[in-house]
C-alpha cells in the first residue's frame, strides 16, 4: 500500500526554524517526485514547489522562494520542508503529494498543521 | 503566474441533481488540468487529471471537459457524500496555480 505520512502538528514562536518531513513507502520513492502544497486556515490550495527525489531538482513558487527549503534524503525516503526564521503568516496546514512527472498529485500525505505564535 | 477562476464559488443542490462547477485559466494550458475533491478536515484527493480522466477508483458520477482555457467539472445524481470544495488545478506551467475553490453543499 502506497503511503505518505508527515510528521505530527508543531507550535512554534516567531523566528524560530522548523523542519516537517513526509516520508513515503510502498513505492519506488524516487520514481514520483513530491510537492509541497500550503493550505491556511479556512482558505484554498496554494501550490508551493516540487522536488524530483532521483536528482533533488527543485522548482519552487515565486510566492515562496527563499522563504522555504524543500530537500529529500532518498536514503530513507523523506522529503522536507523547512524555515530558517518562521512568521505568524505561516500557520496553516501542510501537505505533500506524489506524483509523476509532469502530472498532477495522484497520492498526498495527511497533512501538518504547524502554528506559529508568539 | 497563470491564474485559475472558478464559479460558482459555492453552490447548493439537491440529492440526485446534476452541477457543473467550471474553471477558467489565464492563458492556455492545453488539457493539463486536474479536478481535486476535499472534505473539512481531510487531505485533498484527486479526482481528474488531463481534463476528463478519471482517477483509478473514482465513481463515473464524476467527468471532466475542456481544453485550452475554460473547463468544467460535473457531477451527476449528487449525493451527501458529495459535499465538499472542489478545486481545480493547472499543471502546465510552473508555479501549479489552484482555483478558488468551490463549495458544494446538499440542500
Amino acid at each position: 500500500e502506497v503511503q505518505l505520512v508527515q510528521s505530527g502538528a508543531e507550535v512554534k514562536k516567531p523566528g524560530e526554524s522548523l523542519t516537517i518531513s513526509c516520508q513515503g513507502s510502498g513505492y519506488i520513492f524516487t520514481t514520483y517526485w513530491i510537492t509541497w502544497v500550503r493550505q491556511k486556515p479556512g482558505k484554498g490550495l496554494e501550490w508551493m514547489g516540487r522536488i524530483d527525489p532521483s536528482d533533488s531538482y527543485i522548482n519552487y513558487s515565486p510566492s515562496f522562494q527563499g522563504h522555504v527549503t524543500i530537500s529529500v534524503d532518498k536514503s530513507i525516503s523523506t522529503a522536507y520542508l523547512q524555515w530558517s526564521s518562521l512568521k505568524t503568516s505561516d500557520t496553516a496546514m501542510y501537505y505533500c503529494a506524489r506524483h509523476f512527472a509532469a502530472m498532477p498529485p495522484r497520492d498526498w500525505g495527511q497533512g501538518t498543521l504547524v502554528t506559529v505564535s508568539s | 503566474d497563470i491564474q485559475m477562476t472558478q464559479s460558482p464559488s459555492s453552490l447548493s443542490a439537491s440529492v440526485g441533481d446534476r452541477v457543473t462547477i467550471t474553471c477558467r485559466a489565464s492563458q492556455g494550458i492545453r488539457n493539463d488540468l486536474a479536478w481535486l475533491q476535499q472534505k473539512p478536515g481531510k487531505a485533498p484527493k484527486t479526482l481528474i487529471y488531463g481534463a476528463s480522466s478519471l482517477e483509478s477508483g473514482v465513481p463515473l458520477k464524476f467527468s471532466g471537459s475542456g481544453s485550452g482555457t475554460d473547463f468544467a467539472l460535473t457531477i451527476t445524481s449528487l449525493q451527501p457524500e458529495d459535499s465538499a470544495t472542489y478545486y481545480c488545478q493547472q499543471y502546465s506551467t510552473y508555479p501549479h496555480t489552484f482555483g478558488g475553490g468551490t463549495k458544494v453543499e446538499i440542500k
